[in-house]
């Protein structure tokens, strides 16, 4: 079955510094992929996503970029702040389902 | 503003016990979704509907049931078969059919008394 994977439960920075996370999947059907940030007791919230024909896709302070040949996403941040700290999730949705498989979070900490 | 609400925000059940999670969208979505979250963990499926009357189980349907009869609300039971039902349980709404990030509400914390 799908299984999404991330390199490193925790990761902690300093403020200004940027950030990598790093994001494994397995199924190689998945086209469609989903970054989420999720704060302490609160829902995630959509950061970005990108589309398998794509290999990179930036927002403000955000890149995500897709290898699909090793199966392997990451999201980078740019300039990390504080608010930043969070849980960070990928997920993968393989084409035609719409259902998303979930990873099990990477933990941003950004020291001040 | 539209968005995804849930409530109770904490509930404590007693063994034996059904309870209920609301949720409620207003963003027009047409399909909702059940996740549930454990410490450390990713989010697990419950159960989801793609449109009004008709429901699927996810991964980990046992021990749930749900309903939806409105197009906003698709509320949760967690029923007294599900014998390790601690967790933070999570509603998610989208538009079905094309690939589009999911809403979430803010979770409901669930823990046995």
């Amino acid at each position: 079955g799908e299984s999404v994977g991330l390199h490193l439960p925790t990761l902690s920075v300093q403020e200004g510094d940027n950030s990598i996370i790093n994001c494994a999947y397995s199924n190689s059907a998945s086209d469609y992929f989903i970054w989420y940030k999720q704060e302490s007791g609160k829902g995630p919230q959509f950061i970005i996503d990108i589309r398998s024909n794509m290999d990179k896709r930036q927002g403000q302070r955000v890149t995500v970029l897709l290898n699909k040949t090793v199966k392997h996403l990451s999201l980078q941040i740019a300039a990390t702040q504080p608010g930043d700290s969070a849980v960070y999730f990928c997920a993968t949705v393989p084409g035609g389902s719409y259902i998303p498989t979930f990873g099990r979070g990477t933990s941003l900490i950004v020291h001040p | 503003d539209g968005g995804i609400t849930q409530s109770p925000k904490y509930l404590f059940r007693k063994e034996g016990q059904n309870v209920t999670l609301s949720c409620e969208q207003n963003l027009n979505h047409d399909a909702m979704y059940w996740y549930r979250q454990d410490p450390g963990q990713g989010l697990r499926l419950i159960y989801y509907s793609q449109i009004v009357n008709d429901f699927q189980k996810g991964d980990i349907a046992e021990g749930y049931s749900v309903s939806r009869e409105k197009k906003e609300s698709f509320p949760l039971t967690v029923t007294s078969a599900q014998k390790n039902p601690t967790a933070f349980y999570l509603c998610a709404s989208s538009f079905w059919g094309t690939n589009q990030p999911q809403h979430f509400g803010d979770g409901t914390r669930l823990s046995i008394l």
